[in-house]
């Protein structure tokens, strides 16, 4: 079945320092591909997402690229800010309801 | 314009106890989704609701059901209910029916959540 795995947090870094979060994923077929964010005490808002390989998603400064070839959807960003600290979500969808990784805790300090 | 809308926000029930969850969707969205998202954890699909009619059920037990009303409004129903069902219960709309999303059709909304705490 359709799986997606994402690092574990949490990860704390510096105000403006570079943010990598990795994901792969396990699907059949040709999965749409997605970053969720989640703010303290708040639902899920998509942040990016990319429908075929190559594609590039991008908002708020955040980053993901869809490569087929290694199943990633790595998510970056240059310069993260405090504002930025919430659980990032990696989550797939085909023919199937969306599926989501457990979550990356992000949190940055000033 | 209003987003997807939930309520109660928060709710604390006992064992053996029954909970109903509702969800308004985007204006013209016809698909809603139901998940549940344990503390720590990514949300797992329990449901989802097309034009009144199930199309979609998660592996959850038959104490979860759900269903959509005229208006596309929907309610989640947890009977029985045990210390596990503790978690954010979140509601999701979309235009489409659940397909791929090459056109951002069934790319889901989610509303803020329902907390469900078991004692």
């Amino acid at each position: 079945g359709n799986s997606v795995t994402q690092m574990e947090g949490p990860v704390t870094l510096s105000e403006e320092a570079f943010l990598t979060i990795n994901c792969t994923y396990t699907a059949t077929g040709y999965p749409s591909l997605f970053w969720y964010v989640q703010y303290p005490g708040e639902g899920l808002q998509l942040l990016l997402k990319a429908t075929k390989a190559d594609d590039k998603g991008s908002n708020k400064g955040f980053e993901a690229t869809y490569r087929k070839e290694t199943t990633s959807f790595h998510l970056e960003k240059g310069s993260v800010q405090v504002s930025d600290s919430a659980v990032y979500f990696c989550a797939l969808k085909g023919n199937t309801p969306l599926v989501f990784g457990k979550g990356t805790r992000l949190s940055v300090i000033a | 314009d209003a987003g997807v809308t939930q309520s109660p926000t928060h709710l604390i029930k006992t064992r053996g106890q029954q909970v109903t969850l509702r969800c308004s969707p985007i204006s013209g969205h016809k698909s809603v989704s139901w998940y549940q998202q344990v503390l720590g954890q990514g949300p797992q699909f329990i449901f989802q609701y097309y034009e009144k009619e199930e199309r979609g059920r998660g592996n959850f037990p038959d104490r979860f059901s759900a269903r959509q009303f005229p208006n596309y409004s929907s309610e989640l129903n947890v009977n029985a209910l045990l210390l596990g069902d503790s978690a954010l219960y979140l509601c999701a709309s979309s235009l489409g029916r659940g397909g791929r999303t090459w056109d951002g059709a069934n790319v889901l909304t989610f509303g803020a959540g329902s907390r469900l705490t078991v004692l």
